[in-house]
């Protein structure tokens, strides 16, 4: 019963592509986010979105962009991919005013930026 | 700016000894505190969550405790088994709503059979 699904487990991309990293719930969550997670440095927030077209940068959002245009889906976006993206990307949704206790996590994309 | 830091960053032991992880916060005034296990290539899973006003949580045997004063957390596994290998991060929310998380680089643990 796969609850948070990202659209890849494992993604190869080129320096200076645009990649798109796919998130999506089925639990009718207001709340989604991107984090990546590099060894030793724990989970950091891309960003997060409260809300259909609503969106808040994180601590890290620069070369980045983030998309949703429907309450289910939430996508990242990197418009043109650096090796320093190299990563684990984890999606993760909740529903609104409750605490992270009740937070469901995809099982994580690992790009590699070649 | 909070900051999050778990000791040590990696930990092997033999299966049935006690083991403790360490999480500290340079922020004290924090709301909760979150324990979280994530096996490899999954998500996290919520273990403990601590509340500013308590000091410890309890799951089977897992232990959590939590001082604010002086910006530390612990969890404490009682009599290791293999299975329990995987990351164990912390994680305190950044103000009351907790929409966004701050992490320490997480424990990996590895108990040997």
């Amino acid at each position: 019963d796969v609850k948070v699904t990202q659209s890849s487990r494992y993604l190869v991309k080129r320096t200076g592509e645009k990649v798109f990293l796919e998130c999506v719930q089925d639990m009718d969550h207001e709340n989604m986010f991107w984090y990546r997670q590099d060894p030793g440095l724990g989970l950091r927030l891309i960003y997060f979105s409260y809300d259909v077209k609503m969106k808040e940068k994180g601590d890290i959002p620069e070369g980045y962009s983030v998309s949703r245009e429907k309450k289910e889906r939430f996508s990242l976006i990197l418009e043109s991919a650096s090796t320093n993206q190299t990563s684990m990307y984890l999606c993760a949704s909740k529903r609104a005013g409750v605490g992270w206790a009740e937070a469901f996590f995809g099982q994580g994309t690992r790009l590699t930026v070649v | 700016k909070q900051e999050v830091t778990q000791i040590p960053a990696a930990l092997s032991v033999p299966e049935g000894e006690n083991l403790v992880l360490n999480c500290s916060f340079t922020d004290s005034a924090i709301y909760n505190l979150q324990w979280f296990r994530q096996d490899p290539g999954k998500g996290l899973t919520s273990l403990l969550l601590i509340q500013s006003s308590q000091r410890e949580q309890t799951s089977g045997r897992l232990n959590a405790s939590l001082d604010k004063s002086s910006g530390r957390s612990t969890l404490y596994i009682a009599a290791s088994q293999p299975g329990d290998s995987a990351t164990y991060l912390c994680a305190v929310p950044l103000g009351n709503a907790g929409n966004m998380l701050t992490f320490g680089g997480g424990t990996r643990l590895m108990v040997k059979p």
